[in-house]
C-alpha cells in the first residue's frame, strides 16, 4: 500500500528551527516529484515546497517561505524532509508531504505533521 | 487572498447538483492543467479530478469536471450527506513558479 507518514512536528518559539520528515512506503520516492503543502488552523491549502524526482534537483518554493525553509531527500532511506528555520508565528500549520503523480496532481497524501510557532 | 478564486460556499439538497467554480488568469487556469480535491475536515485531501477533466482512479462518475479559458468547474450530481467537504482546485503559476491552490469551498449537502 502506498503511503507517506509525516513526523518531526512540535511546539517551536518564534526564530526557532525544526525538521519535518515525510517516509514514503509501498512506492519509491525517486520516481517521483513530491511537495510539501500546509493548512492553517481553520485554512485552507497552501503549497510550500516542490523538488523534482531522480537526480534532478529542481526545486521551487512558496514565497512565504523561500530563503527559510529548505526540502531535500534521502533515496537510502525512501524519504523527504523539510528543513525550516526563522519560523514564524504565521508557519502556524499542519504540514503534509504529497505525491506528484501527473501534471500537478496529487494522488497519495501524508496525515500531516503539527507545527505550532508560539512564544 | 488566493490566486484561484472558488466561492466559499455552495449548498444544495441531497440528489441535486452544485457546481464549483474556480476562476484564475492566463498565467495559470488558462495555460495549465487543474486538479481538484476534496477533504473532509481532519481528513487528507483525497484527488478527485487531474488534468482539467479526467476522474482519479476509484472517483465515482457524479463527478464531473471542464475548464474554460482561465476558468474551471466541478460538477457534483447527485448528491448525498458523504460529499459534504471542502473543495480545492489547483494547478501551477507560471508568473510566480508555483504551486497554487483556490481558497476552497465548503459544500454543505441540506
Amino acid at each position: 500500500q502506498e503511503q507517506l507518514v509525516e513526523s518531526g512536528g512540535g511546539l517551536v518559539k518564534p526564530g526557532g528551527s525544526l525538521r519535518l520528515s515525510c517516509a514514503a512506503s509501498g512506492f519509491t520516492l525517486s520516481d517521483f516529484y513530491m511537495n510539501w503543502v500546509r493548512q492553517a488552523p481553520g485554512k485552507g491549502l497552501e503549497w510550500v515546497s516542490y523538488i523534482s524526482n531522480g537526480d534532478s534537483n529542481t526545486i521551487y518554493y512558496a514565497d512565504s517561505v523561500r530563503g527559510r525553509f529548505t526540502v531535500s531527500r534521502d533515496y537510502a532511506k525512501n524519504s523527504l524532509y523539510l528543513h525550516m528555520s526563522s519560523l514564524r508565528v504565521e508557519d502556524t500549520a499542519v504540514y503534509s508531504c504529497a505525491r506528484d503523480w501527473r501534471h500537478l496532481a496529487m494522488d497519495v497524501w501524508g496525515q500531516g505533521t503539527p507545527v505550532t510557532v508560539s512564544s | 487572498q488566493s490566486v484561484l478564486t472558488q466561492p466559499p460556499s455552495v449548498s444544495a439538497a441531497p440528489g441535486q447538483k452544485v457546481t464549483i467554480s474556480c476562476s484564475g488568469t492566463s498565467s495559470n487556469i488558462g495555460s495549465r492543467y487543474v486538479s481538484w480535491y476534496q477533504q473532509v475536515p481532519g481528513t487528507a485531501p483525497k484527488l478527485l479530478i487531474y488534468e482539467d477533466d479526467k476522474r482519479f482512479s476509484g472517483i465515482s462518475d457524479r463527478f464531473s469536471a471542464s475548464k474554460s479559458g482561465t476558468s474551471a468547474t466541478l460538477d457534483i450530481t447527485g448528491l448525498q450527506t458523504g460529499d459534504e467537504a471542502d473543495y480545492y482546485c489547483e494547478t501551477w503559476d507560471n508568473s510566480l513558479t508555483g504551486v497554487v491552490f483556490g481558497g476552497g469551498t465548503k459544500l454543505s449537502v441540506l
